[in-house]
């Protein structure tokens, strides 16, 4: 969807660095989400917040940490405590409530150097 | 937590032909189930979902039904064609959470 923005689009990390992955969205949906995609595995999910200021760890969190300080903005960041970063991440936001559709982003590939 | 297992990995039908997914889930208090479709390299697309209280839903080509009582639900594809190639995914949600939880995807190649 046009409203969800992902960048930068291929990302390289080095050992021990860490790196953020940008996600905005002008959709004013209050929900938004970080998935994990490995080969064969499907999404994951790493952390949702579904308001500003708050947000809850997802099934596959370790190594990763959130920020949601405006509506529109859910950066993630891979820390070097994230031993097998190299994957395809995508972000998504929904609207108010469970259950609302999400909308995905055209995502981000992390490879490692 | 909701597991949600699909079946199978890999179809491969004829264009013409209908292809079949089938997922299931744990959770019994599970009430969304939508479906996203994804081609390769590219974002997943919402393409139909279904809710609780409906046991089947329709969009020209493509209809979903949900079996409660079994906790599993399929996605019916029909009249396929070769723009029908992709990566496919069944979802599950409940009203505690507004996570997805996924299936791990049924790659879907027609060939005319």
């Amino acid at each position: 969807d046009g409203g969800i923005t992902q960048s930068p689009k291929y990302l390289f990390r080095k050992e021990g660095q860490n790196v953020t992955l940008s996600c905005e969205q002008n959709l004013n949906h209050d929900a938004m989400y970080w998935y994990r995609q490995d080969p064969g595995q499907g999404l994951r999910l790493i952390y949702y917040s579904q308001i500003v200021n708050d947000f809850q760890k997802g099934d596959i969190a370790e190594g990763y940490s959130v920020s949601r300080e405006k509506k529109e903005s859910f950066p993630l960041t891979v820390t070097s405590a994230q031993k097998n970063p190299t994957a395809f991440y995508l972000c998504a936001s929904s609207g108010t409530g469970a259950n609302q559709p999400q909308h995905f982003g055209d995502g981000t590939r992390l490879s490692i150097l | 937590g909701e597991n949600v297992e699909q079946h199978p990995s890999t179809l491969s039908v004829q264009e013409g032909d209908s292809a079949v997914i089938k997922c299931t889930y744990s959770d019994s208090a599970s009430n969304y189930f939508p479906w996203y479709k994804q081609e390769l390299g590219k974002r997943p697309q919402l393409i139909i979902d279904i809710r609780s209280n409906v046991g089947e839903k329709k969009d020209q080509r493509i209809a979903v039904t949900l079996n409660k009582t079994a906790k599993h639900f399929s996605l019916h594809i029909t009249e396929t064609q070769p723009e029908d190639s992709a990566v496919y995914f069944c979802a599950a949600s409940t009203n505690s959470g507004y996570a997805l939880n996924f299936g791990k995807g049924t790659s879907l190649l027609v060939t005319p």
